[in-house]
């Protein structure tokens, strides 16, 4: 089935910093979204992003499905970026249910 | 923006016990789910339903398990009979169509099995 790995695992920045949160995929995907799970657990949907860029305030993302991997950017980081981001995807052999990748933990200090 | 809300936020229940969670999924989706994260976790799909039938569900989703949707509006996910391992964050989700369209979730119910 379709793999999907994301990179780093955790990052640790200073508020004001701006990261790279990278997505990769194995095989081409119909949907691919992100994700941001705060502390207490909630899942805050970021992204509907299956090709293309796009933006919200300080954060972007593109997917760059031809090479199967999609970017999400966070400029000026505040602390309240803090938690996991998750990339999850779809595809018609996982009968299109997502499909999630482990997160990347991200750590934003004052 | 509308949203999907899901009732309890937390439950803790005994081992053995049956536990309902409940979902209101945004009014004009078709497609409902549930999803479940054990703690440090990644997301697993549980289930699938559509037009008042399960259309797919996972190796998690055993005979424990079932979904209703009783009325126009909720979307239930019972648990027969709790075990530890149940312990979880459960997710609703919804959307339009079974592809093309973004997943909503809501903001879960934590379920702790004593």
């Amino acid at each position: 089935g379709i793999q999907v790995e994301q990179s780093p695992p955790d990052l640790i920045l200073q508020e004001g910093a701006n990261s790279t949160l990278r997505c990769n995929f194995s095989d081409s995907v119909n949907n691919l979204q992100w994700f941001h799970q705060n502390p207490w657990g909630q899942l805050i949907n970021l992204f509907y992003i299956p090709s293309g860029t796009k933006q919200n305030g300080r954060l972007s993302a593109t997917t760059v499905a031809t090479e199967r991997y999609s970017l999400l950017y966070i400029s000026s980081s505040q602390t309240t970026d803090s938690g996991v981001y998750f990339c999850a995807v779809d595809h018609m052999d996982s009968n299109y249910q997502l499909i999630w990748g482990a997160g990347t933990k991200l750590i934003i200090k004052p | 923006e509308p949203e999907v809300t899901q009732t309890p936020s937390h439950q803790v229940t005994q081992m053995g016990q049956e536990v309902i969670l409940r979902c209101v999924p945004i009014s004009n989706h078709l497609y409902f789910y549930w999803y479940r994260q054990i703690l440090g976790q990644k997301v697993e799909f549980l289930v699938s339903f559509y037009n008042n039938e399960i259309s797919e569900k996972s190796e998690i989703f055993d005979d424990q398990f079932s979904v209703e949707r009783p009325d126009g509006s909720n979307f239930t996910l019972k648990i027969r009979s709790t075990k530890l391992e149940d312990s979880a964050m459960y997710f609703c989700a919804s959307r339009t169509g079974p592809y093309n369209s973004p997943l909503h979730f809501g903001n879960g119910t934590r379920l702790t099995v004593t």
